[in-house]
């Protein structure tokens, strides 16, 4: 266990929904990072959250957005999904704002039907 | 450019031999460059990682090369074991300056130790 609890595990959808990831950090970690991976693009930066506040934004698309709560943990939207949607989602966290020492969680896999 | 280019794709070792995996990168702001193993199922867990101020670092038999000229890095295992067959991935960041790019990922490398 990293740390970094991730719900849900698993979730399919159907084109045109809306779905909501979310991400507990390790313990004192501050920032929360957002992960796409896909067999064709790999893993790909979407967003970063620093103590509440956005700190970086990546290859996010516009139908997606995120949030980090006062309690740090942290949710990511998805809406208007495609087929092309379908991915691991992965969440880190990370001690300060900086990108070192990730610790990632164990994903939620996303299919849209 | 961000690009962290991995290599091979994929990769067999027998038991007991050296594993090598190899990154080129673009980015000379780049001063972080971290490995990640990653099992099916399971996120990316950090394995080793390295500064641009040291050519080589080593834990246990795990070790990064890094060439700051050539802008490569490697990693080597050492007495490849079964239970190191999963997929490497190399990846880089300017962490300490931040911004748009997150941790930069190769394309990952899957690799299988045979008994």
């Amino acid at each position: 266990d990293s740390g970094v609890t991730q719900t849900p595990k698993h979730l399919i959808t159907a084109t045109g929904q809306r779905v909501t990831l979310r991400c507990s950090p390790r313990s004192g970690d501050l920032s929360v990072y957002w992960y796409q991976q896909s067999l064709d693009q790999g893993l790909q930066f979407l967003i970063q959250y620093y103590n509440g506040e956005e700190r970086a934004k990546g290859n996010i698309l516009e139908r997606f957005s995120a949030q980090q709560f006062p309690d740090l943990h942290s949710e990511l939207n998805l809406s208007s999904l495609e087929l092309g949607d379908s991915a691991l989602y992965f969440c880190a966290s990370s001690p300060r704002g900086a990108h070192y020492g990730y610790t990632f969680g164990s994903g939620t896999r996303l299919t849209v039907v | 450019q961000q690009q962290v280019k991995q290599s091979p794709q994929s990769l067999i070792v027998q038991k007991g031999g050296i594993s090598i995996i190899n990154c080129a990168y673009e980015n000379t702001a780049f001063d972080y460059f971290p490995w990640y193993q990653q099992f099916p199922g399971k996120g990316p867990a950090l394995l080793i990682a390295i500064r641009p101020d040291v050519s080589e670092k080593k834990e246990g038999r795990f070790t990064i090369s890094f060439n700051k000229s050539a802008k490569q890095f490697s990693l080597h295992i050492m007495d490849s074991q079964p239970g190191d067959s999963a997929t490497y991935f190399c990846a880089a960041s300017n962490g300490a300056l931040g911004g748009a790019d997150g941790l930069t990922f190769g394309k990952g490398t899957h690799l299988i130790i045979q008994p």
